[in-house]
């Protein structure tokens, strides 16, 4: 039973490029999430989606990022336009359908993105 | 105020003793609460997760929630060097607001 899968585990760019995180969720878990952990600081949430719907993309930067989770395949976080302050830690979480709330969220590997 | 609180720590015990992380939270109709523990470098990983008020034991691990305090803690007992991490409490039932961390160190 795979857990979150997230790729690539390390990502350099340079500035004012793109760059493309994935992440597939755990087997019968239809939520996922992004988050963001800027060198040492704490994880901040930066949007929540179902298949083919964002939740709530509260967390997310105004400009220059996106997310997507489309009926087939893995959920997208989208950068463009790379800048060095988008240097971070970028974790996937998932959780199963449930209602109530026990709600675990189990985290991807994560993604280091380097911004040089 | 922060939504979710955490003392940073370092918080340092000899091998063998109870440690004790607290956390507290802002938003009081909040009903689901996690514990979870990032070595150096790598993710977070799920340790515990509390509902009710009272205690929930899961191994060394123990949660306890006061909803009326609006806190809530992690036990540890007989402590090893290996639970040397950041432990990060999550509030949240979705989404969820994670405290800054408090680092615990296990000295042999």
């Amino acid at each position: 039973n795979a857990g979150v899968m997230q790729n690539p585990r390390h990502l350099v760019r340079r500035r004012g490029q793109e760059a493309r995180l994935r992440c597939s969720p755990m087997k019968g878990h239809s939520h996922v999430y992004w988050y963001r952990q800027l060198p040492e600081e704490g994880l901040k949430f930066m949007v929540y989606l179902q298949k083919e719907n964002i939740i709530d993309e509260s967390g997310m930067p105004k400009e220059r990022f996106s997310a997507e989770f489309p009926k087939e395949g893995p959920s997208i976080l989208r950068i463009q336009q790379v800048v060095r302050g988008d240097s971070a830690a970028y974790f996937c979480a998932s959780s199963p359908d449930k209602q109530g709330l026990n709600t675990e969220a189990f985290f991807g590997q994560g993604t280091r993105l380097t911004v040089v | 105020q922060k939504e979710v609180e955490q003392n940073s720590g370092p918080l340092s015990v000899p091998e063998g003793a109870i440690a004790s992380l607290n956390c507290t939270y802002s938003d009081r109709v909040s009903q689901s609460f996690f514990w979870y523990r990032q070595y150096s470098g790598k993710s977070p990983e799920l340790i515990m997760s509390i509902y009710s008020n009272g205690d929930k034991e899961d191994g060394r691990f123990t949660a306890q929630l006061n909803k009326a305090s609006q806190y809530v803690s992690l036990l540890i007992r007989d402590s090893q060097p290996s639970d040397s991490a950041t432990y990060l409490c999550a509030v949240g039932r979705l989404k969820l607001i994670f405290g800054t961390g408090t680092r615990l160190q296990v000295f042999p």
